[in-house]
């Protein structure tokens, strides 16, 4: 297993369109994070499951945010109606609950602009 | 709200030169600080994780404390090498929760 991986790496939109990013975790863990980096600052959280269940959801995630994890395995984030202020890096992490359950081990990100 | 403050904000050292650099966390109902590296067109790079008041951890030139009663951590480079051009986070964890809540970074430039 090479880590996480995040597809696509780099996505250039219009305002207004939808979007969809792919995270595939290390297999064996079973919790998956999602981060979001703007310009300047350090990731903030957005949200993250366990197995399948989504347990916190950050306030910063709005209504046009919506992500998933149907089988417990990869997971998708949604954005829809795009718009400028969406433009960051949205980073995927990954960590397994048994043991000291310390470490997220994280992907190299999906780079989004929005235009 | 819990703030992870990093300082310097940026630094350039020349290569060989020692340095090192400041994150300050809440200290109420901490339970874990971590340090990652991010080099540009990475994943960010786990480097330690520290739990216990007085923790240090070391992997190879890289080092770390951490102060819990007070709420910081310091990340010293020992004769530092181009390869350690790269942007360093810091990011605290609370009692109860999954989430991090990171600092700005700190972005280091080795010049040669």
């Amino acid at each position: 297993d090479t880590g996480v991986s995040q597809d696509p790496r780099h996505k250039i939109t219009k305002r207004g369109q939808n979007v969809t990013f792919r995270c595939d975790p290390i297999s064996e863990h079973n919790r998956l994070y999602w981060y979001r980096q703007t310009l300047g600052q350090g990731p903030e959280f957005l949200t993250y499951f366990q197995n399948e269940a989504q347990l916190e959801k950050s306030r910063l995630l709005s209504d046009r945010f919506s992500a998933e994890r149907p089988k417990g395995s990869f997971s998708t984030l949604e954005i829809q109606r795009t718009e400028q202020g969406d433009s960051a890096m949205y980073l995927c992490a990954s960590s397994f609950t048994g043991g000291a359950s310390y470490e997220q081990y994280f992907g190299p990100g999906t780079r989004l602009t929005v235009t | 709200i819990l703030n992870v403050e990093q300082s310097p904000q940026s630094l350039h050292v020349q290569e060989g030169d020692s340095t090192n650099f400041t994150c300050s966390f809440p200290s109420s109902n901490f339970y874990a600080l971590h340090w990652y590296r991010w080099e540009t067109a990475k994943s960010p790079e786990a480097l330690f994780v520290m739990t216990l008041n007085g923790d240090e951890k070391k992997k190879g030139r890289i080092s770390a404390t951490l102060n819990t009663k007070e709420g910081y951590s310091y990340l010293y480079i020992k004769g530092s090498q181009p390869e350690d051009s790269a942007t360093y986070l810091c990011a605290s964890r609370i009692q109860g929760a999954q989430k991090l809540v990171f600092g700005q970074g700190t972005r280091l430039t080795i010049n040669p």
